[in-house]
């Protein structure tokens, strides 16, 4: 398995509403990310787990709170989020030899 | 922090051409990595090439890591070779602003 897994897709919500975007990987890497990309922007880094423990957070608002269960499984849950939030969600893993692998993306719109 | 350019920002091409994209960055880097973005978002790894050569059909990238850039080549360009491409390093895995390339049929 050479995959990040994201879910949802596409997630809509209404700024009073708590949601998660999960991401899954199998393939052993002990680094986990979560990125936002807004439309026309590179991906910015958000968060960084190393060995399931929280590295680096890039100042990101409380109103985005991470966590790392295990090993293969990252979260990102959302709560009283602003429509300036609405973006591209990217969660990816990395191996130091091959480098990173990204998933497909969570599209979340925030009305 | 690390400074990422690429260049050009824009190309057009018609199919069958081929190109040259380039990124710069402003100190070492020891994880350089090329992505494809395609239009529906997802980051594609195309070359994980701290330094030297590698090819992957059409594709290859060299990268001089002593110094601090890497080229990536597209040989006989298709259609479906058209997003944005961009290049990334550091812990933080910073990226450029990409290269939007556009191959007309």
């Amino acid at each position: 398995d050479t995959e990040v897994t994201q879910t949802p897709k596409h997630l809509v919500m209404g700024m009073t509403n708590k949601k998660s975007l999960k991401c899954e990987q199998h393939m052993g890497h002990r680094a986990m990310y979560w990125y936002k990309q807004k439309a026309k922007k590179p991906p910015e880094l958000m968060f960084v787990y190393s060995y399931e423990k929280l590295s680096i957070n890039e100042s990101v608002p409380s109103r985005f709170s991470p966590e790392c269960p295990n090993s293969s499984l990252l979260n990102l849950h959302l709560h009283a989020l602003q429509p300036e939030d609405s973006a591209l969600y990217l969660c990816a893993s990395s191996h130091r030899n091959y480098g990173y692998t990204f998933g497909s993306g969570t599209r979340l719109t925030v009305v | 922090g690390i400074q990422v350019e690429q260049s050009p920002p824009d190309l057009i091409l018609q199919e069958g051409a081929n190109s040259t994209l380039r990124c710069n960055f402003s100190d070492s880097v020891n994880n350089l990595q090329w992505f494809h973005q395609n239009p529906w978002g997802q980051l594609i790894n195309l070359f994980y090439i701290p330094s030297g050569t590698k090819q992957n059909g059409r594709l290859s990238a060299t990268t001089v890591a002593t110094e601090r850039y890497s080229l990536l080549y597209i040989s006989s360009s298709q259609t479906t070779d058209s997003g944005v491409y961009f290049c990334g390093g550091s812990e933080k895995l910073v990226f450029g602003k990409g290269t939007k390339l556009t191959v007309n049929p």
